[in-house]
């Protein structure tokens, strides 16, 4: 079946450092969602992307939807501490999504 | 404008016992969707209802589980003679129209002891 990478699994910075994750997959979506969910709750839709090549920003978060339309970039500039938790990337082309199994963040303060 | 809700947020059943899950989507969208989430794992699409009809089942295990979502009321999960494995955050979400963002609830933590 269809699957995804996100990288990285995890990662420690320091607050005000810049954040990259990515997600790959082997098929072409139609639509990627990036979403960040906090401990007990659930997944919160950060940026929606339509067309390969889109660049979106949400805030300090930007998005891209890559050209091949298999992969997706996140990008969180400057850092803080309530940005801890997890990041899912979701690939789609219609209603399913196959998710990522997320980027875990913490911010060290 | 309320988000989706999804109530009870926390259910505790003995093996073999129901457990039924509830959803209210968001104001205006008809579409709903169910996903469950293991620890430390993504989420997986298991049911895509609109109001009445059930579209795509292809990710619920055959036996057990079935979904509804009414002309009236919540969209429903329900889950008969529960086992162990079956222990899960289940998420619903819903949109507006069949393609597009999802929006997700708070989900249901089902302990199955």
């Amino acid at each position: 079946g269809q699957q995804l990478n996100q990288s990285p699994q995890s990662m420690f910075i320091q607050e005000g450092e810049d954040v990259s994750m990515n997600c790959t997959s082997s098929s072409i979506f139609n639509t990627w969602l990036w979403y960040k969910q906090d401990p007990g709750e659930g997944p919160v839709l950060l940026i929606a992307l339509y067309k390969a090549g889109e660049l979106t920003s949400n805030g300090r978060l930007t998005a891209q939807f890559g050209i091949t339309r298999k992969d997706s970039f996140l990008n969180i500039s400057a850092s803080i501490p309530s940005d801890v938790g997890i990041y899912f990337c979701a690939g789609g082309g219609t209603y399913k999504y196959i998710f990522g199994t997320g980027t875990r963040l913490k911010v060290l303060a | 404008n309320a988000g989706v809700m999804q109530n009870p947020r926390h259910l505790v059943r003995r093996r073999g016992q129901e457990a039924r899950l509830r959803c209210s989507p968001m104001k205006g969208h008809s579409h709903v969707y169910w996903y469950r989430q293991l620890p430390e794992e993504g989420l997986k699409f298991m049911v895509y209802l609109q109001k009445e009809n059930i579209i795509d089942e292809s990710g619920m295990p055959k036996e057990r589980f079935s979904a509804e979502f009414p002309k009236e009321g919540p969209s429903i999960l329900r889950i008969q003679q529960v086992v162990r494995g079956d222990s899960a955050a289940y998420f619903c979400a819903s949109s507006p129209g069949p393609e597009g963002a999802q929006y997700f609830g708070p989900g249901t933590r089902l302990l199955v002891l």
